[in-house]
């Protein structure tokens, strides 16, 4: 009864080579997120959509994209990964966007790992 | 800079012996603070939450309390066991989705 899915859990891949994680929900949310987090820091938002609309945080690389085809399908893009984007990415949903009543959701993450 | 800070980042406990966590946040514009807990290789998950209306939330062996005028708030974790060893991250929103973290404290109960 998993409710956030994420694949694959591990991902290798070179410097600069394409990379892209998915995550799918079962919850029928409207809100899917994506966040980075490095070893022993707290996650780091890199963008969202709600419903179809795209909201990226101001300080995250133009070589992050992502995509939603459906509500229950988000891909991040890894256009030329780095050695610093090595970490675990997950993704995350919520019912709607009021805080005081929406809880975050989180997938088990995919950890990448760039050679 | 990080808008919620989170103190200790590690403590050590005896099994049966109660874990606080401390976190401290300047923004009075902030309304909801989670709690959560992280297993590694695992993502966070919700363990319990607050609004600043409430000076304190108890849910199983997991209190929060809250203290509106220190813009202080803490997880008390009563009677420790070794399956409570994960990493825990205080965070705090505002009236829109986004969630300022703590850096995280990393609990380890010994049996």
């Amino acid at each position: 009864d998993a409710m956030v899915i994420q694949n694959p859990r591990y991902q290798v891949t070179q410097f600069g080579k394409p990379v892209t994680l998915s995550c799918s929900q079962t919850l029928n949310h409207n809100v899917m997120y994506w966040y980075q987090q490095k070893s022993s820091q707290a996650p780091k938002l890199l963008f969202h959509y709600y419903d179809k609309d795209f909201n990226n945080e101001a300080d995250t690389p133009d070589n992050f994209q992502s995509r939603r085809p459906n509500t229950s399908f988000c891909f991040l893009d890894i256009r030329s990964p780095g050695l610093g984007d090595a970490a675990m990415y997950l993704c995350a949903t919520s019912r709607d966007l009021q805080t005081s009543t929406d809880t975050q959701y989180f997938g088990p993450g995919t950890r990448l790992t760039v050679l | 800079q990080q808008q919620v800070k989170q103190s200790p980042q590690s403590l050590i406990v005896q099994k049966g012996g109660i874990s606080i966590i401390n976190c401290a946040y300047e923004n009075t514009a902030f309304d909801y603070f989670p709690w959560y807990q992280q297993f590694p290789g695992k993502g966070p998950a919700l363990l319990i939450a607050i609004r600043p209306d409430v000076s304190e939330k108890k849910e199983g062996r997991f209190t929060i309390s809250f203290n509106k005028s220190a813009k202080q708030f803490s997880l008390h974790i009563m009677d420790s066991q070794p399956g409570d060893s994960a990493t825990y991250f205080c965070a705090a929103s505002k009236h829109d989705y986004k969630l300022s973290f703590g850096a995280g404290t990393t609990v380890t109960v010994r049996a």
